[in-house]
């Protein structure tokens, strides 16, 4: 489709166990962002890339919190040594760059991670 | 301190009546947008409207506007003509920064409920 497509859409883990989640944005989107949304919370930022580059990574609760882009289209983000207050739904989201636009993000449907 | 504040955890609105959710947002950075998103409970973010700091006028689509007052750093968002399918999570953002620069951060949210 069009839209913005993240995979898996659930995911259960064992504690302890590393997960990756991904993320395919819309086709010449330079822009994308990961937040993570807690039950019953609004989206929590996580990290900002334009293109390949990861311009802000401040939202990363811990290093055991990795994403990439390595070729500016998809992205993927990975949680090493699950623990429980990971759970939560992992929203990306893109955007097109440019001062003619609102910038407007297109979300995702999310990923949903449970861990046990 | 909360960048992005909504103090209205749930609302009640009967159908075809107007309903305000609030939203007040805080910043220094000149340059900034502010959005609000509808979020069903099937999950997914969807836009619904956009305000620059620049812009004279208050936004309008459809039957949303935003009421945007500068000076007390206010954005709420204003439903006309209630309609069942308005049930949801509804959630302010702030993008801070000029291009290059972009940080979306939301508010916690408002549940609003269309009474039949």
């Amino acid at each position: 489709g069009a839209g913005v497509s993240q995979s898996p859409r659930y995911k259960v883990a064992k504690r302890g166990q590393d997960v990756a989640l991904r993320c395919d944005p819309i086709s010449g989107h330079v822009s994308l962002f990961w937040y993570q949304q807690a039950l019953g919370q609004g989206p929590e930022f996580l990290t900002y890339f334009q293109n390949e580059a990861q311009l802000d990574k401040s939202g990363l609760p811990s290093d055991r919190f990795f994403a990439e882009r390595p070729e500016g289209s998809v992205s993927t983000l990975k949680i090493q040594r699950t623990q429980q207050e990971d759970s939560a739904v992992y929203l990306c989201a893109s955007s097109l760059e440019g001062a003619a636009n609102t910038g407007e993000l297109f979300f995702g449907e999310g990923s949903r991670l449970t861990v046990l | 301190a909360q960048k992005i504040t909504q103090t209205q955890p749930g609302m009640f609105v009967q159908e075809k009546e107007a309903v305000t959710l609030d939203c007040t947002y805080d910043t220094s950075d000149p340059s900034y947008g502010l959005f609000w998103y509808k979020q069903p409970s099937s999950g997914e973010m969807i836009f619904l409207i956009y305000q620059g700091s620049y812009d004279q006028q208050n936004a309008t689509e459809g039957r949303y506007s935003l009421n945007f007052q500068k000076a007390r750093k206010s954005a709420n968002l204003v439903i006309s003509a209630s309609q069942l399918g308005d049930s949801a999570m509804y959630f302010c953002a702030m993008r801070e920064g000029t291009s290059g620069t972009y940080k979306y951060i939301f508010g916690t949210g408002t549940r609003l409920k269309v009474l039949a």
